[in-house]
Parts: C-alpha cells; sequence; structure tokens
C-alpha cells in the first residue's frame, strides 16, 4: 500500500522561511515530486529529487531522505503569492506503470502580512 | 501553443445521467492520466492509459469509464454509478519515469 502524510495547513508570515514536510511509506519509490497549486486552478510542478540530498531553485528548495521516506519543500522570503496548496508526489516505481504517481493530501500555507 | 485543454470548465450533471468530461493535449505526450480531487484533499487516480487503445484502473475507477482512441484525447465519462460525482476533475499527461506530470485547468462537475 501507499501512505503519504503532510500537514493539512501552515501559516507564515510574508518575509520568513517556512518549511513543508512530506514523509511516505511506499512499496516502491523511484523519485518525489513538489507541486503548487491555487485554489481552483491546475497543480504546477516545483521539483523532482531522486537521490538524498537538497535541490535549490531560487526562492524554492527540495530535501530527500530516502533511508528515512523523508522530504520537505523549503520556502524563503515569502510572499503572498505563495498562499497555495503544496502537493508532495511519489512514483513508486511500479513495473510498467510508466510515471504514474501518488499524491498526498496536500499542505495549504496560508501567508499573512 | 502547447498544452492541456479541458472541457467545460463548469459542469452540471442531473441525476441518472451520464456526462463526458474532454481533455485534449498537443504535447506529444504517451501517457495520460485523470484525477479526482475533493474540497481540501489531495488528487486520487481514476484512469490512466499509457498508449494508444489501451488503459488502466486507478484507485477509484468504479463509477467512470474512459476511451483512448487517439494520442491527443482522453475523455472521462461520469456515469450515474458514481453517486457522489461533485468533485474537481484533473487531466494530465506524462513523457516518462523522471519527468513531471503536466495538468490541465480542471472541471468542476455539480449535481443539480
Amino acid at each position: 500500500g501507499q501512505n503519504i502524510d503532510q500537514p493539512t495547513e501552515m501559516t507564515a508570515t510574508e518575509g520568513a522561511i517556512v518549511q513543508i514536510n512530506c514523509t511516505y511509506q511506499t512499496s516502491g519509490f523511484n523519485g518525489l515530486f513538489w507541486y503548487q497549486q491555487h485554489a481552483g486552478e491546475a497543480p504546477t510542478f516545483l521539483s523532482y529529487n531522486v537521490l538524498d540530498g537538497l535541490e535549490e531553485k531560487g526562492r524554492f528548495s527540495s530535501f530527500l531522505s530516502r533511508s528515512k521516506g523523508y522530504s520537505y519543500l523549503l520556502l524563503k522570503e515569502l510572499q503572498m503569492k505563495d498562499s497555495a496548496s503544496y502537493l508532495c508526489a511519489v512514483d513508486p516505481s511500479y513495473l510498467n506503470a510508466g510515471n504514474m504517481l501518488t499524491f498526498g493530501g496536500g499542505t495549504r500555507l496560508m501567508v499573512k502580512p | 501553443d502547447g498544452g492541456i485543454t479541458q472541457s467545460p470548465k463548469y459542469l452540471f450533471r442531473k441525476e441518472g445521467q451520464n456526462v463526458t468530461l474532454s481533455c485534449e493535449q498537443n504535447l506529444n505526450h504517451d501517457a495520460m492520466y485523470w484525477y479526482r480531487q475533493d474540497p481540501g484533499q489531495g488528487l486520487r487516480l481514476i484512469y490512466y492509459s499509457q498508449i494508444v487503445n489501451d488503459f488502466q484502473k486507478g484507485d477509484i475507477a468504479e463509477g467512470y469509464s474512459v476511451s483512448r482512441e487517439k494520442k491527443e484525447s482522453f475523455p472521462l465519462t461520469v456515469t450515474s454509478a458514481q453517486k457522489n460525482p461533485t468533485a474537481f476533475y484533473l487531466c494530465a499527461t506524462g513523457q516518462g519515469r523522471d519527468q513531471p506530470q503536466h495538468f490541465g485547468d480542471g472541471t468542476r462537475l455539480s449535481i443539480l
């Protein structure tokens, strides 16, 4: 089975740093994606981790520990437009499954002035 | 302009009625997916297709049907057997392992 856990909601202040955690227990693992989704809109791709360590992309960074089944998304210099849901998704690496993903429930981030 | 087009944006279904959600892509991606999203929830996989004329059930396929007659198109039918169809439906495409899925803008389905 697949189990992916994220906090339901988080609140942070404009200009601050926030870390959104994701833990997973899946029957296989090939990599982990992070998506951003504004209310009522399509998810957009943020980052992808396959190997352990930190991947940095501007204000956003993502970390993976395969041995611990753990990832986080780090958002720096928060802006009001960062208020959105952040979805963690695992590629469980099933044979013949292409890049089928299993999504967590998402973390709704509210950025306050 | 490359992308994924979902239509309609809003759809209303009457009791006992089947409705079809359209998903068209011009990204030339082989794989296509349908997800359901309930308020405040993550995405759950309904059906997916990796190649024309072939598709597989996802985690919540009951009450839904799909077809993949063309690479560009992957319509989803919500049948009358789906008793709780109210949700946000997202279509996505994929181009292989280690590549992100790309999403359409979604269709919001409600019951009249």
